[in-house]
């Protein structure tokens, strides 16, 4: 398995405050990537990231913000929490050459905001 | 922009079965097509995949071939098990060349529940 680890694993948290989910990896991967998952809607891409510092939107960004400091951290920061934002939130990994484009996802961060 | 469009659920099968779920996907270019799983409570597997038309992913006794022709790629299994409940999503990947970055489109899932 591959190693991604996000944290924390579940988070009740109330509307309007601040959120940070960490994602972490330990394959030296080059891409990473958040999404959520809700009933209906797959998984949906929020942002992703092709490098330390290198970042861009995806399909469902708004209300989110991302950070890549380090090659092995890819935080999602949620800058005020919505009902809305209550979702299943995965990270994602994948190498930088043909073969490696799989991505390999985390165990997954649950949140609830109420 | 791309899509990928998966055949309703929740399906459910007896124990040795026949399973084929359907996916077919719209793209610019030649995407790569993948089949992700997930067992409950887990983040998701990736299953098979393939990169270029005609192709066919197996695994696990799971097959799907990339059918340019009509921009499919049904996942098949011949006889189910009680292992294979889990939640199965189609996804395609833009084509590697450009600035594509990999991202992921998925399909909305299809629950699958096997019973013995």
């Amino acid at each position: 398995d591959a190693g991604i680890t996000q944290s924390p694993r579940h988070k009740v948290t109330e509307t309007g405050t601040p959120v940070t989910l960490r994602c972490h990896q330990t394959e030296n991967h080059r891409y990473m990537y958040w999404y959520r998952q809700d009933p209906g809607h797959g998984l949906r891409l929020i942002h992703y990231s092709y490098g330390v510092k290198d970042t861009d939107k995806g399909e469902v960004s708004d209300g989110y913000s991302v950070s890549r400091s380090k090659t092995e951290d890819f935080l999602l920061t949620l800058e005020s929490a919505t009902s809305s934002q209550t979702s299943v939130y995965f990270c994602a990994i994948s190498g930088s050459s043909g073969e490696a484009k799989t991505q390999y996802f985390g165990p997954g961060t649950r949140l609830l905001v109420l | 922009g791309n899509s990928v469009t998966q055949m309703e659920g929740p399906v459910t099968l007896s124990e040795e079965a026949f399973l084929t779920i359907n996916c077919t996907y719209t793209a610019t270019g030649y995407p790569s097509l993948f089949w992700y799983v997930q067992y409950p409570g887990e983040g998701l597997q990736l299953l098979l995949k393939a990169t270029k038309a005609d192709d066919k992913g197996s695994n696990k006794g799971f097959e799907a071939t990339y059918r340019k022709e009509t921009t499919s790629f049904h996942l098949e299994k011949g006889s189910v098990q009680v292992s294979d409940s889990a939640v199965y999503f189609c996804a395609l990947s833009e084509s590697a060349g450009g600035t594509s970055y990999g991202k992921l489109t998925f399909g909305q899932g299809t629950i699958l529940t096997v019973h013995p």
